[in-house]
């Protein structure tokens, strides 16, 4: 299996401040198709989780510009250019480039 | 609006069986992968299995076996029938979409509780 591992465990940060993330994979995500297949998924108190970033830096559909995706292999990183209260939570990457998919073991963002 | 809508959870004794089920409105369900994952209250995300349009499954190694994941196209709802359930199974259930490789819309969840 891949192994997905995130590190800061826990960002605190200041409102209006950069925060990032960083996820690495136990193995290549790049797939036989030539995609990359990492995303990264934000879930908030009391809620399912929500896409994010897919391909490694595919805004999904609503999510604000703020946050971006990078990275490339087995690198990821995802950036909140400033952070606002309603990007408290926890933020999780995912592989999709094999089975079984697996995740990152998750970063908690909180408000300083 | 894509919805998803789970139910059947509940408390269940070890070595008993229980059947999830997900509502999927709102999109075209039968042309669509879909997933079961599960999350351990204030635990990290754990995938469960996948059903391809075709009807291909894919199941993680720790309920390969014991669980079946199926979908009823007609209804526009996805199943996942849990056997031989073990303390360790407890967690809650969310039914997802697959889109393009990742993960899209989740369903709220639905809690399974493994207890004598």
């Amino acid at each position: 299996d891949v192994v997905m591992t995130q590190t800061p465990l826990s960002s605190p940060v200041t409102l209006g401040q950069p925060a990032s993330i960083s996820c690495r994979s136990s193995q290549s995500l790049v797939h036989s198709d030539g995609n990359t297949y990492l995303s990264w998924l934000q879930q908030r108190p009391g809620q399912p989780p929500r896409l994010l970033i897919y391909k490694i830096s595919n805004r999904f559909s609503g999510v604000p510009d703020r946050f971006s995706g990078s990275g490339a292999g087995t690198d990821f990183t995802l950036k909140i250019s400033r952070v606002e209260a309603e990007d408290v939570g926890v933020y999780y990457c995912m592989q999709a480039t094999q089975f079984p998919r697996t995740f990152g073991q998750g970063t908690k963002v909180e408000i300083k | 609006e894509v919805q998803l809508v789970e139910s059947g959870g509940g408390l269940v004794q070890p070595g008993g069986s229980l059947r999830l089920s997900c509502e999927a409105s709102g999109f075209s369900f039968s042309s669509t992968w879909m997933h079961w994952v599960r999350q351990v209250p204030g635990k990290g995300l754990v995938w469960v299995a996948l059903i391809k349009s075709d009807g291909t499954t894919i199941y993680a190694d720790s309920v390969r076996g014991r669980f079946t994941i199926s979908r009823d196209n007609a209804k526009n709802t996805l199943h996942l029938q849990m056997n031989s359930l073990r303390a360790e199974d407890t967690a809650v259930y969310h039914c997802a979409r697959d889109w393009f490789h990742a993960i899209d819309y989740w369903g709220q969840g639905t809690l399974v509780t493994v207890s004598s």
